[in-house]
Parts: structure tokens; C-alpha cells; sequence
């Protein structure tokens, strides 16, 4: 079956414009986590959405980084003012609920450039 | 939350099995153990997981000791395509999130 889609593949964009990110859980899935993860860096926790419960946003790095999810299905991660060091692969995962024995499935990222 | 330790880099011979150790000796009793893997410029691979049990699937098996303080990751016939980040991870039980949080991992190098 299809599993978690991230759109674009790549993204190159100049310090200061805004970038959306997409991502395409799995059907049925009702947990959805972003990931960003740096050069040569572990993963590190962005934000999770979890139905219609209000989102954990403990993990977004400043307030130019915002997530939404509509619908309880596709989410955009947006980051406003880019800076150099907002470069990353931005990683979405999902999973069929919230409890810990349901695993997280990833998508291939979305590899973000800030010139 | 609970942390886990792996070795940084491992070696292997193809078609000999790959046996991967973690420690976590400070998990708790309602955590699961969690393995991923992450080949180059791919998302992190979901491979197995389990609470106190061993368990297998098509692609590993997961042996977990009785006091929980430690778990090994078997590949029983190691392919190049098996090279990969190996990550161990101690999944944060309760709360609201159940976010995974990932270590430096170990880069396993599957040799011909």
C-alpha cells in the first residue's frame, strides 16, 4: 500500500522567503509527526498532531515555524523568514494511533536548501 | 526518558547473520524497545519492535533480556542492501506525544 508522502522532494529557496512543506500520511493513520533532521544530525522532534486534540508544538524551534493539518489528513509545515540554518531534510511520519506500541512510518523528506 | 547506547560502527560479512546490541538499562517497565534503520538519503525504515518478549518478523528478530536492560537486533543473512544507520530507541511511553527520540545510531557496513 502507499505509504507516507512528502512533496517537494527537494526545495532551494534564498534566506528570508517563506517554504511550505507537504505531507500525505498514511490512509487511515491518525497520529502525524514532523522530524527535521541536519547535516550529519539525529532526528529531532518538530510537532504532532494527534486527531482532534490540539497539537504538541514542543519541539518547533522558533515562532517562524508553524504546522497545520486539515481535515486530519494531509499536514504543511510552514517556515516563514527562512535562515541559513533552517537547512534540513524535514522528515513526516505516521502512525495508526498515539499508544507506544503503534510504530511511526516515514516519508523520504523533504531536503530543504537556504542560499 | 530512557537512553539507549549502541556501538558507533559495526562490520559484517554478506550472507552471515548481523547482530546489533543496545543498551538501555534504565527503561522503564511500560516502554518498548524500537528499531529503525536509515539507508542514505532516505526516511528512517520502521523494523521491529517489542516490550519483553522476543519477536520476529520477515525482515529481523529482536532479542530482549529478561531484566529488559539490554536488546540485540539479528539480520539472519546480511545483504549489502543491509548496509544502514541501525537506530535502537526506547520509546517515551504515557503522555501526549509518543514523539521518537533518536541516538547517534550504528552505521553497519555489510562487506562482500
Amino acid at each position: 500500500g502507499a505509504g507516507v508522502s512528502q512533496s517537494p522532494s527537494n526545495k532551494v529557496t534564498e534566506k528570508g522567503k517563506d517554504v511550505e512543506l507537504r505531507c500525505d500520511p498514511i490512509s487511515g493513520h491518525t497520529a502525524l509527526y514532523w522530524y527535521r533532521q541536519s547535516l550529519g544530525q539525529g532526528l529531532e522532534f518538530l510537532i504532532y498532531f494527534q486527531g482532534n486534540s490540539a497539537p504538541d508544538k514542543s519541539g518547533l524551534p522558533s515562532d517562524r515555524f508553524s504546522a497545520e493539518r486539515t481535515g486530519g489528513s494531509v499536514s504543511t509545515l510552514t517556515i516563514q523568514r527562512t535562515q541559513q540554518e533552517d537547512s534540513a531534510v524535514y522528515l513526516c511520519a505516521s502512525s495508526l494511533a498515539r499508544g507506544s506500541n503503534q510504530p511511526q512510518h516515514f516519508g523520504d523528506g523533504t531536503r530543504l536548501s537556504i542560499l | 526518558d530512557a537512553k539507549t547506547t549502541q556501538p558507533p560502527s559495526m562490520d559484517c560479512a554478506e550472507g552471515r547473520a548481523a547482530n546489533l546490541p543496545c543498551n538501555h538499562s534504565t527503561i522503564s517497565g511500560n516502554e518498548y524497545v524500537y528499531w529503525y534503520r536509515q539507508i542514505h538519503s532516505q526516511g528512517p525504515q520502521y523494523i521491529i519492535h517489542g516490550l519483553k518478549n522476543n519477536e520476529t518478523n520477515e525482515m529481523a528478530s529482536l532479542i530482549i533480556t529478561e531484566d529488559r536492560k539490554s536488546s540485540t537486533l539479528i539480520l539472519p543473512h546480511a545483504t549489502l542492501r543491509d548496509t544502514a544507520v541501525y537506530y535502537c530507541i526506547v520509546r517515551v511511553a504515557g503522555g501526549n506525544t509518543g514523539k521518537l527520540i533518536f541516538g547517534q545510531g550504528t552505521t553497519l557496513q555489510v562487506k562482500p
